[in-house]
């Protein structure tokens, strides 16, 4: 069974950067593919990027270019999101996702709160 | 960049009623690329279609979905109480994923 278990809240300042990291236990890690999506108090899901570990590249959602850079460790199984240039409207629950064989999202992180605010 | 509408907004029906949620496309789909995910309040989304029409893991048959090209449906034969909540659909394209902004069952 595959867990996918994110880090915790986070309070930032405008301006800044947070990094979130969600590690994966069950499977083998590098065979997966692990999105980012996030979803804004009271709004929808919204993708932001993804990382093949196996390969360790990532593609992102053309919104956040620039501005997310989604890594991984094989090493710890750990995927990584840093946002960076933090605004008040990135406030939101970030969560990670493990991509199925539809391209759909069959395992999910519990999401980690990121909130900025000066 | 393909925009999934989700209507309606909000569906108001009482516990054995049937839902029927709807998604559309604002340009053809690929089928085995259209999932649809419930969320419960201070929850992560949970798979319950993939493809368009199968079930994930677990799902109850209560569940169907089907539609293809630009329309598609998810449909919830007889609600539970456990099954108020949120819906979304989402596609894969062009290397990046897109979801429907939502619809809410509520009770009635």
């Amino acid at each position: 069974q595959v867990q996918l278990v994110q880090s915790g809240a986070e309070v930032k300042k405008p301006g800044s950067s947070v990094k979130v990291s969600c590690k994966a236990s069950g499977g083998t890690f590098s065979s997966y593919t692990i999105s980012w999506v996030r979803q804004a108090p009271g709004q929808g899901l919204e993708w932001m990027g993804r990382i093949i570990p196996i390969l360790g590249i990532a593609n992102y959602a053309q919104k956040f270019q620039g501005r997310v850079t989604i890594t991984a460790d094989k090493s710890t199984s750990t995927a990584y999101m840093e946002l960076s240039s933090l605004r008040s409207e990135d406030t939101a629950v970030y969560y990670c996702a493990r991509e199925g064989i539809r391209k759909n999202f069959d395992y999910w992180g519990q999401g980690t709160l990121v909130t900025v605010s000066s | 960049e393909i925009v999934l509408t989700q209507s309606p907004g909000t569906l108001s029906l009482s516990p054995g009623e049937r839902a029927t949620l709807s998604c559309r496309a604002s340009q053809s789909v690929s089928s085995s690329y259209l999932a649809w995910y419930q969320q419960k309040p201070g929850q992560a989304p949970r798979l319950l279609i993939y493809g368009a029409s199968s079930r994930a893991t677990g799902i109850p048959d209560r569940f169907s979905g089907s539609g293809s090209g630009t329309d598609f449906t998810l449909t919830i034969s007889r609600l539970e109480p456990e099954d108020f909540a949120v819906y979304y659909c989402q596609q894969y394209g062009s290397s990046w994923w897109t979801f429907g902004q939502g619809t809410k069952v509520e009770i009635k």
